[in-house]
């Protein structure tokens, strides 16, 4: 089992659907949660930041964290085509290095 | 612009060849990172620098990766011998290692071995 495991997909939604991508853990050491945005041949994109459980809401973006389940979660409301990338998310243990998933490849169609 | 910056984008070399690239990292940020990425994975940690020391390198880094960060700036990564299997996209990361670290990326030296 990898540490983190997210669905590659590809994900296809209607522009303005709300977009639902997960990410799961095995490692309950991790407190420092991320989402990055990759667009084709560019870099990773920091877009969300948590520590520990709850939510955080930045603008149509909100990263929700569950350690009970080992579970977390980016929502984004009102997709647009701008949106189409890959998301990984990232996440680490006090004094470790940061382990990434696979990503999930999202298109968001006109 | 302050970002990450990764020098050269592309790369492409014969098997066999020596390549180096460089990475400037934030300006206020100690640490400094690299990774590899594949198609279809996610980033994968190669080696990071506290300031000018290098303080963990992966089991991914065979002895034919080298990389340097003299004086705690800039850092060249250096793969001697190349291989097709080393083809991948090799990025840069910086952050300012306190305890609630963000890494923030460059935008990567996609290497195509040939």
């Amino acid at each position: 089992q990898k540490e983190v495991e997210q669905d590659p997909g590809p994900l296809s939604v209607p522009e303005g659907a709300i977009v639902s991508l997960n990410c799961t853990y095995s490692n309950s050491a991790f407190q420092y949660f991320m989402w990055y945005r990759q667009y084709s041949r560019k870099g990773p994109e920091l877009l969300m930041y948590t520590y520990s459980s709850g939510n955080k809401e930045d603008g149509r973006f909100t990263a929700q964290v569950d350690k009970s389940s080992k579970y977390i979660s980016l929502f984004i409301r009102d997709s647009q085509p701008s949106d189409s990338a890959t998301y990984l998310c990232a996440m680490r243990s006090y004094g470790q290095n940061f382990v990434f998933g696979p990503g999930t490849r999202l298109s968001v169609l006109p | 612009d302050t970002g990450v910056s990764q020098d050269p984008r592309h790369k492409i070399t014969k098997r066999g060849q020596n390549v180096t690239f460089r990475c400037d990292p934030i300006s206020e940020h100690n640490r400094l990172y690299w990774y590899r990425q594949t198609l279809g994975q996610g980033p994968e940690f190669l080696t990071y620098f506290q300031n000018e020391a290098q303080l963990e390198k992966s089991r991914l880094l065979s002895d034919r990766f080298s990389a340097e960060r003299p004086k705690g700036s800039f850092s060249t990564l250096e793969i001697q011998r190349t291989e097709q299997g080393d083809s991948a996209m090799y990025l840069c990361a910086s952050s300012s290692g306190t305890e609630g670290e963000k890494l923030f990326f460059g935008s990567g030296t996609q290497l195509s071995v040939l």
